[in-house]
């Protein structure tokens, strides 16, 4: 089955400690993964894939095939990075429905 | 383009009317979703269109709930009656033709309380 797992509903943490929000997915093949944040008040939006291995604001997150897992991570927090992240992923194929985590809920406190 | 425009941004109903919430995608975007975000389940998919053809419709939680979309600028969400329990925000989103690395862009939501 597919299947997205964010295990931490919330996470909190200090301005300026590291943090690292886990995804962990099943899926038979090779997915696309993603991570979409949510801003108080602001529309969901993507923040990285894992093909363009890339880092936004800061934050970076690596495809980890054996352990199947996509955590996103950030060596300092900002309290700006407070939000709703949602861990997500579309299998291979024409199938675009994409399979979303439950989302964990960052707050960085000062 | 002003992105995935959603409306009314706020619907308050009582039980047992209709309440139809719109969305216009962005132009030249290909696919359409409909999302329903609750604290309890999350982002939950409804329904989603390729080329204004219904794709898949697993997600829609029962047949009170309906969803159109009459062209490639345009779908609704149909929900008749409404109940308590359906209130949530409602997101629609949509994304181009390109492979499946591409991102779906959000609208606001529209926020139901069914009172």
């Amino acid at each position: 089955a597919q299947r997205v797992t964010q295990p931490e509903k919330l996470l909190s943490v200090f301005k300026g400690a590291p943090v690292e929000l886990k995804c962990n997915y099943s899926y038979s093949g090779s997915p696309e993964l993603f991570w979409y944040v949510q801003y108080s008040r602001q529309r969901l939006q993507l923040l990285l894939r894992h093909i363009s291995r890339e880092s936004i604001k800061g934050f970076t997150a690596d495809l980890n095939k054996g352990e199947t897992s996509f955590h996103l991570k950030k060596p300092f927090a900002q309290e700006e990075d407070s939000a709703m992240y949602y861990c997500a992923l579309i299998g291979a194929g024409n199938n675009r429905k994409l399979i979303w985590g439950l989302g964990t809920s960052l707050a960085v406190n000062p | 383009d002003a992105g995935v425009i959603q409306s009314p941004r706020h619907e308050v109903t009582e039980m047992g009317q209709e309440v139809t919430l719109r969305c216009k995608p962005i132009s030249g975007h290909d696919y359409l979703f409909w999302y329903r975000q609750t604290m309890m389940r999350g982002l939950e998919l409804l329904i989603y269109f390729n080329n204004n053809v219904p794709i898949d419709d697993s997600g829609m939680p029962e047949d009170r709930f309906s969803a159109k979309m009459p062209n490639a600028s345009f779908s609704t969400l149909k929900i008749q009656p409404s109940e308590p329990r359906d209130s949530a925000v409602y997101f629609c989103a949509s994304s181009p033709q390109r492979g499946a690395g591409t991102e779906a862009f959000f609208g606001q939501g529209t926020r139901l309380t069914v009172v």
